[in-house]
């Protein structure tokens, strides 16, 4: 298996524009989890998945974000319109859904908003 | 919810020392304490991860604690190599907000390990 994959891999967007990151899970995995990474704040939840469902998006700061997962091997988040705040590196991670399994990272995206 | 302290936030030890990192948790009913570390240009991948049931876990040079009483958990690194500076992250799960199956994943801060040859 190739891992989670996401893309694009970097990404350098004006602020005010749409942004859009996608992410393909691990086959059979049915947990899917966007994270972002900053300096200040670390590694933060923004929203999980749950067999397609979003199940707590508490983390996801304003209406500016949305997640989706049309089918259950991918999902996208969408910034729109995105801020020089947003600059970070997003994660999403994939797991069997269980509690207590491991959570397999993909190798993010680091997006800057000029 | 769930609140993750990690201390320090940067380690510089010398090749063959050990490293302990340490975490604290709020959330009494999180019963299970991953540990990722995280290479420049990467994401997180799991090293070591420990269950409730279980007071100490070991993996070659890698050993976990946890003590539920004080709600703590460390990270042990013995004889460190040069290859294993990275940022380490500490984990604690929680029930998310709709119960059951479903947690969330919380992450401390991380702390930057260098390894001096």
């Amino acid at each position: 298996d190739a891992g989670v994959i996401q893309s694009p891999r970097h990404e350098v967007t004006e602020m005010g524009q749409e942004v859009t990151l996608r992410c393909k899970l691990i086959s059979g995995h049915n947990s899917l989890f966007w994270y972002r990474q900053t300096m200040m704040r670390g590694l933060e939840l923004l929203i999980y998945f749950n067999n397609n469902v979003p199940i707590d998006d508490s983390g996801m700061p304003e209406d500016r974000f949305s997640a989706k997962m049309p089918n259950a091997s991918f999902s996208t988040l969408k910034i729109q319109p995105s801020e020089p705040r947003d600059s970070a590196v997003y994660f999403c991670a994939s797991s069997r859904g269980s509690m207590n399994t491991e959570a397999f990272f993909g190798q993010g995206t680091r997006l800057t908003v000029v | 919810g769930e609140n993750v302290e990690q201390h320090p936030s940067t380690l510089s030890v010398q090749e063959g020392d050990s490293a302990v990192i340490k975490c604290t948790y709020s959330d009494s009913a999180s019963n299970y304490f991953p540990w990722y570390k995280q290479e420049l240009g990467k994401g997180p991948q799991l090293i070591i991860d420990i269950r409730s049931n279980v007071g100490e876990k070991k993996d070659q040079r890698i050993a976990v604690t946890l003590n539920k009483t004080a709600k703590h958990f460390s990270l042990h690194i013995t004889e460190t190599q040069p290859e294993d500076s990275a940022v380490y992250f500490c984990a604690a799960t929680s029930v998310g907000r709709s119960g059951g199956s479903n947690y969330k994943l919380t992450f401390g801060k991380g702390t930057l390990l260098t390894v001096n040859p």
